[in-house]
């Protein structure tokens, strides 16, 4: 039982690439979420979808988008990159019943140039 | 979102129990407690959650003061794998949209001395 696999783990672009973070999980779980942490501070929520077909905003979404096409993957995308995307990035995952815990990648290191 | 407060760091002794205070006065009754942690170039790791009555796991225990206002996180023999940033986080379980939402504040830096 993989859990919930990121690739890349790390990953340099110039300001004005495009990308796609690719976040995958074998749980079957509903709900899957994108986060980002900057140096020395919590995450914060960018998308987040609650099933295939089904995304909505979180805290940061500017500047990326998402989409969910299956239960398994929900890969996040930067159309433009800018320096100020420079972070570490999180995929997280959890089913919908109840108050259960969420599931979290080992995270993606982004820099952009 | 009803917000939590933790200090920022602290530091413990190798094998001693360490108490991780979070003051969350305006909880609201559907608040859930949760607690993650993050061990350095790793992502958060689900630690506990409760909603009223102390839990204990296998990784630690969460006491919950009678009116909610603040818990505290135990980890009863602290060991150096344990050094990392502790978060406490409300979800509100009244919303199903919500509910599904983790903010994450600064956490607590957990140092562990040998």
């Amino acid at each position: 039982n993989a859990g919930v696999t990121q690739t890349p783990k790390f990953q340099v672009l110039k300001t004005g690439q495009s990308m796609t973070l690719q976040c995958a999980q074998d749980m079957n779980h509903e709900y899957m979420s994108w986060y980002r942490q900057d140096p020395g501070m919590g995450l914060r929520l960018i998308h987040y979808s609650v099933g295939a077909g089904i995304t909505d905003q979180g805290e940061v979404p500017n500047g990326y988008n998402v989409s969910r096409s299956t239960t398994e993957d929900f890969p996040l995308r930067l159309l433009s990159a800018a320096p100020s995307q420079t972070s570490v990035y999180f995929c997280a995952s959890r089913i919908t019943l109840g108050s259960q815990p969420q599931h979290f990648g080992d995270g993606t290191r982004l820099s952009i140039l | 979102d009803a917000k939590t407060t933790q200090p920022n760091s602290m530091e413990s002794n190798e094998e001693e129990p360490v108490h991780l205070p979070c003051n969350h006065s305006t909880i609201s009754g559907t608040d859930y407690i949760h607690w993650y942690r993050q061990l350095p170039s790793q992502g958060p790791e689900y630690v506990i959650h409760g909603l009223t009555s102390n839990v204990n796991n296998r990784m630690a225990s969460l006491a919950i003061a009678e009116d909610r206002k603040s818990s505290t996180l135990i980890l009863h023999r602290a060991t150096l794998r344990d050094a990392a940033v502790y978060y406490c986080i409300l979800r509100d379980g009244s919303k199903v949209d919500s509910s599904y939402k983790l903010i994450f504040g600064s956490g607590t830096r957990l140092l562990v001395r040998p």
